[in-house]
């Protein structure tokens, strides 16, 4: 069974960036789509972006210009930078695995709650 | 881009009852429409993929039915482990830009 596992700080400063790992753990991370997605508090959840295990990416438009989403084979994990994030950025954060490009995502993690606040 | 529609945005029902959660795209998106289930500090859940594909190991209570801008979730059978939180996703746009519904709360009256 997949399992997949999101680290990072719970707290950010705005202006800084935000940094989060997801471990792909009980298969291999080749050969499919990964994703970050946020749900912040009473809002209805927001796709971040995927990468490819070969490395390409797509991002949401409205995060494009601050996103990185990047991918370690060897190691089987894939990571999110956000920068210049900002209060509106706090949200639980959550790593998924999906079919293709145009599926939906199969398996999660359990996600992680990201505050941004000084 | 896309915009999705779910109503109701809260539901209150019987154990026993058949429960019904709608969701409308802003333009057709064939059948590139899933259902999850999310629960608080839990790894959301995939029910319905492609409309009206019963994911594995998904209760058969649940069912999806629709295409293009309108679809249904429904629960046959309202059990009390099925209080949460639904969502519908579309996958339809190119490039890439999944959007989901504002959610449906479904709470046991």
């Amino acid at each position: 069974q997949v399992q997949l596992l999101e680290s990072g700080p719970g707290l950010v400063k705005p202006s800084e960036t935000l940094s989060l790992t997801c471990i792909v753990s009980g298969g291999s991370i080749r050969s499919y789509y990964w994703s970050w997605i946020r749900k912040p508090p009473g809002e209805r959840p927001e796709w971040i972006g995927y990468v490819y295990y070969s490395g390409s990416t797509n991002y949401n438009p409205s995060l494009k210009s601050r996103v990185t989403i990047s991918i370690d084979t060897s190691k089987n994990h894939f990571s999110l930078n956000l920068s210049s994030v900002n209060v509106a950025d706090t949200a639980v954060y959550y790593c998924a695995r999906g079919m293709g490009a145009w599926e939906p995502f199969d398996f999660w993690g359990q996600g992680i709650l990201v505050t941004v606040s000084s | 881009d896309i915009q999705m529609t779910q109503s109701p945005s809260s539901l209150s029902a019987s154990v026993g009852d058949r429960v019904t959660v709608t969701c409308r795209a802003s333009q057709s998106i064939s059948s590139y429409l899933h259902w999850y289930q999310w629960k608080p500090g839990k790894a959301p859940k995939l029910l319905i993929y492609s409309a009206s594909n019963l994911q594995s190991g998904v209760p058969s209570r649940f069912s999806g039915s629709g295409s293009g801008t309108d679809f249904t979730l429904t629960i046959s059978s309202l059990q009390p482990e099925d209080v949460a939180t639904y969502y519908c996703l579309q996958t339809y746009s190119t490039p890439p830009e999944n959007t989901f519904g504002q959610g449906t709360k479904l709470e046991i009256k």
